[in-house]
């Protein structure tokens, strides 16, 4: 079974760039979620999606951050403009109803903004 | 809210040396509680879980024995080994969070040879 992809690996940008990443869940996981991890803290929940509507976003900065997940498969996260406390790694995970809320991860993207 | 508290890091043991990460939880309801492993260049990845009270998960020669009544879900390993190294995280998930799952800062551990 293939596990969650993402896309870029790594990124770096100057502030004020924009920058997407991309997620592909595990086949058949109707719950995907963006993380965000900064250095030496342990993931913050972003976002998350209930096949192609939204679940959680209270912690998504809406004025700079967007997620989108057509069709319910794959999504999207962008970041425009970027700040400085923007570097971090964003992780996408996916779980499927019934697993108690397990959560399969990406490898994720690390983004340095400079 | 919801919040897990775990040990600060890093921890730093010898192979074959016993190992326990502490971690405690406050929570409204009754949470699934998750350890969660974080290997270097690499996303997290379940190591074991507990959904009820006095539930042991395991795996890979790691324990974690859910305690309700000290709100406590610390990791025990017997005999680390070199591989080990990695970041570990406690986490829960509770229907009065409406299943977010809240993580804890993590611990990082060394393994020397």
């Amino acid at each position: 079974e293939a596990g969650v992809a993402q896309s870029p690996r790594y990124k770096i940008i100057e502030k004020r760039q924009s920058v997407a990443f991309w997620c592909n869940p595990i086949s058949g996981h109707a719950t995907l979620y963006w993380y965000q991890q900064i250095l030496g803290q342990g993931p913050k929940l972003l976002i998350q999606f209930q096949n192609n509507g939204v679940v959680d976003d209270s912690q998504l900065p809406k004025d700079r951050f967007s997620a989108e997940r057509l069709k319910g498969v794959d999504s999207t996260l962008k970041i425009q403009p970027a700040k400085l406390e923007d570097s971090a790694v964003y992780l996408c995970a996916s779980s499927s109803p019934g697993q108690y809320n397990e959560q399969f991860f990406g490898p994720g993207t690390r983004l340095t903004v400079l | 809210g919801n919040s897990v508290t775990q040990m600060e890091g890093p921890v730093t043991l010898s192979e074959e040396a016993f190992l326990t990460i502490n971690c405690t939880y406050t929570a409204t309801g009754y949470p699934s509680l998750f350890w969660y492993v974080q290997y270097p260049g690499e996303g997290l990845q379940l190591l074991l879980k507990a959904t009820k009270a006095d539930d042991k998960g395991s795996n890979k020669g790691f324990e974690a024995t859910y305690r309700k009544e000290t709100t406590s879900f610390h990791l025990e390993k017997g005999s680390v080994q070199v591989s080990d190294s990695a970041v570990y995280f406690c986490a829960l998930s509770d229907v009065g969070g409406g299943f977010k799952t809240i993580f804890g800062a993590g611990t990082r551990l060394f393994v020397k040879a």
